[in-house]
């Protein structure tokens, strides 16, 4: 079963413009988190932001923000001003009961100038 | 800051052979993983370690491979008698503890490459 899913494989942003990239997760577990971590093509995994389910705001972390609606199942990450140097891939990632990370199929973002 | 890193950064081995990727996660982390992800492909789940255990593992995590901290600082994937497919990048990340918000570091992976 799909656990977390973004169905955008590949998005285009003008460079000080905002983009949302989606994600959906898929759980009756009361208790999650869920993360977003950005992957430059030089392939490291750097950790953006968590939401968790019993959070009552959404997340936010300088340029980065959530937009968690709880009853869609969706984790949205919203990149405010866009720069050159977001360009990379994007996954979301949830862990549900467990020690276990889920991990979507990834988003390439593409900052254009 | 503290960080999670994993040697070596590429690794090119004939089919069949053995081959041991390690990581040195982050000093007061409790719980290890390691991933695979295939050139182009998701972030996959393999195993999760802690207390000396493995404490969760997924479907790819077949007797082929083994997971070890034999120290207090290393924690190493061995991979036996290696496939064409088993080519990837692999991750190891650590955690520090289970509180829900705690994310995983990642290391910067490993490329291996099976000839």
């Amino acid at each position: 079963a799909q656990k977390i899913t973004q169905t955008q494989p590949g998005m285009f942003v003008q460079e000080k413009e905002a983009v949302t990239l989606d994600c959906t997760y898929d759980t009756s577990d009361p208790s999650y988190g869920l993360f977003w971590y950005k992957q430059p093509s030089s392939g490291e995994m750097i950790f953006l932001i968590y939401q968790g389910s019993y959070d009552q705001q959404n997340a936010t972390e300088g340029r980065y923000s959530l937009n968690f609606q709880k009853a869609r199942k969706s984790a949205n990450l919203v990149i405010s001003a866009s720069q050159l140097g977001d360009s990379a891939m994007y996954f979301c990632s949830s862990r549900y009961t467990g020690n276990q990370f889920y991990f979507g199929t990834g988003t390439s973002l593409t900052v254009i100038p | 800051e503290p960080e999670v890193t994993q040697t070596p950064s590429h690794q090119v081995t004939q089919m069949g052979q053995e081959v041991i990727l390690r990581c040195v996660p982050i000093s007061n982390h409790l719980y290890f993983y390691w991933y695979r992800q295939i050139l182009g492909q998701k972030v996959e789940f393999l195993v999760s370690f802690y207390n000396n255990e493995i404490s969760e593992k997924s479907e790819i995590f077949d007797d082929q491979f083994s997971v070890e901290r034999p120290d207090g600082s290393n924690f190493t994937l061995k991979i036996r008698s290696t496939k064409l497919e088993d080519s990837a990048m692999y991750f190891c990340a650590s955690r520090e503890g289970l509180w829900q918000n705690q994310p995983q570091h990642f290391g910067d992976g490993t490329r291996l490459s099976i000839l």
